[in-house]
């Protein structure tokens, strides 16, 4: 079975200024990783996921995340945040093997403030 | 390439009434899931289709609930009796036939809400 720890329930952060959010997930198997972003009242936006190979993954809207595989972790950054990033953010976890369902963290609040 | 659908966005209930939510997966996408959102929580399983065949159900599907996908195209989840604890916001995602990875693809949701 997988688990994901989202350490950080909210992240205050001014416009323009970098924001990583940081995502622990433990497996006793091989997995793959996925950030979702949630705006209000919507559902999951896939914003990048980590399948194998390099461990550095570029996504949408200048999202970028870090796999690391001996802290098992998988934070995801951006240089310069907007207003508009202001969201829920999901980090989720599946094995390479056997059950499809996600796992999902309990999700980090980005507050991106004027 | 529509996106997931689902219907209806907002369902208002009483307790004890029996209520159904319809997903449509992205064209061609032959695996569907359902997943359960409360507030301030990540989405949890519920279950999980690939073409109309049920292959994962969570411990959270209590005998209330069901799921069914009669032609492998879209799917219905129905809530019998339904309780105060089932408001929540119920997710549909589906992957595509093709895809060894299963990245899932998010429909806008149907939030629940019982009196």
């Amino acid at each position: 079975a997988q688990s994901v720890t989202q350490l950080d329930s909210q992240v205050p952060v001014f416009e323009e200024a970098p924001v990583e959010l940081r995502c622990n997930y433990s497996s006793s198997v091989s997995v793959y990783l996925f950030w979702y972003v949630q705006y209000p009242n919507q559902g999951l936006q896939l914003l990048l996921k980590y399948l194998s190979g390099s461990t550095l993954v570029k996504g949408i809207n200048g999202f970028e995340a870090e796999f690391n595989k001996s802290q098992t972790s998988f934070h995801l950054r951006k240089p310069s945040v907007h207003i508009s990033d202001t969201a829920e953010y999901f980090c989720a976890v599946r094995g390479d093997t056997g059950r499809r369902a996600l796992t999902f963290g309990s999700g980090t609040r980005l507050q991106v403030q004027p | 390439d529509t996106g997931v659908s689902q219907d209806p966005r907002h369902k208002i209930t009483k307790r004890g009434q029996n209520v159904t939510f319809r997903c449509d997966p992205i064209s061609e996408h032959n695996r569907l899931y359902w997943y359960r959102q409360t507030l301030g929580q990540g989405p949890e399983f519920l279950t999980y289709f690939q073409n109309e065949a049920q292959l994962e159900k969570s411990r959270l599907l209590s005998d209330r609930f069901s799921a069914e996908r009669p032609k492998g195209s879209f799917s219905t989840l129905e809530i019998q009796r339904t309780e105060q604890g089932d408001s929540a916001m119920y997710l549909c995602a589906s992957s595509p036939r093709l895809d060894p990875t299963d990245t899932q693809y998010f429909g806008p949701g149907t939030r629940l809400t019982v009196l």
